[in-house]
């Protein structure tokens, strides 16, 4: 049972430039998460996903897009990549909305250079 | 707005001795309750959680932890420590119907020493 995966585990974009984080999960849970983690400031919800084709805005979205098509696939878009996205990312995944406890990835280390 | 504060950022214990890691959360009501673990390089692991119930809850690995509606705090402990404990802890709180309003606190980092 591989649970939640993501790639790729480590990326080094130049400014401006895009790209996409895969999420991906096998434990067929409706609800998926994406947040960001910097040192000392635990995560921060990017988007969230509530079923296949519902999603919205976490508590820091801006300079990010996210779609789901499917239930098993939650990519995190980033259109032009800043400096200020250096930064962890996690994709999680819930069988109930939360209460239930997150199922977390491996991460995404990004470098914004 | 709701918060989550670890006061310790960084703790250091010897192999074997006890470990208590605080939390503290400000919430309108009881809220979900969970402690995670991350090692170096890996994702979030829940430890254990608690909402409602018997307010010691057990989680895996050997470790507990209190809830305490008085004090708004929710405490990790384990009597004896091993040196596959050293890791990042986080204490996250959270209550919404899509749980996107949970809360993570900024973790507190063990270390353990031989």
């Amino acid at each position: 049972n591989a649970g939640v995966t993501q790639t790729p585990k480590f990326r080094i974009l130049k400014i401006g430039q895009s790209m996409t984080l895969q999420c991906t999960q096998d434990m067929n849970h409706n609800y998926m998460y994406w947040y960001r983690q910097d040192p000392g400031m635990g995560l921060k919800l990017i988007y969230y996903s509530v079923g296949a084709g519902i999603t919205d805005k976490g508590e820091v979205p801006n300079g990010y897009n996210v779609s789901r098509s499917t239930t098993e696939d939650f990519p995190l878009r980033l259109e032009l990549a800043a400096p200020s996205q250096t930064s962890v990312y996690f994709c999680a995944s819930s069988s109930v909305s939360g209460g239930a406890g997150f199922y977390f990835g491996q991460g995404t280390r990004l470098t914004v250079v | 707005a709701q918060s989550v504060t670890q006061p310790d950022i960084h703790i250091t214990v010897s192999e074997g001795a006890s470990l208590e890691l605080r939390c503290n959360y400000s919430y309108g009501a009881t809220p979900y309750l969970f402690w995670y673990v991350q090692s170096p390089g890996q994702g979030l692991q829940l430890l254990l959680k608690y909402f409602s119930g018997d307010t010691l809850v057990q989680g895996i690995k050997g470790f507990e932890a209190e809830f305490k509606r008085s004090q708004s705090s929710f405490n990790l402990r384990k009597p004896s420590v091993h040196w596959s404990d050293a890791a990042e802890y986080f204490c996250a709180v959270g209550a919404g119907n899509y749980g996107q309003n949970f809360v993570f606190g900024p973790g507190t980092r063990l270390s353990v020493l031989p």
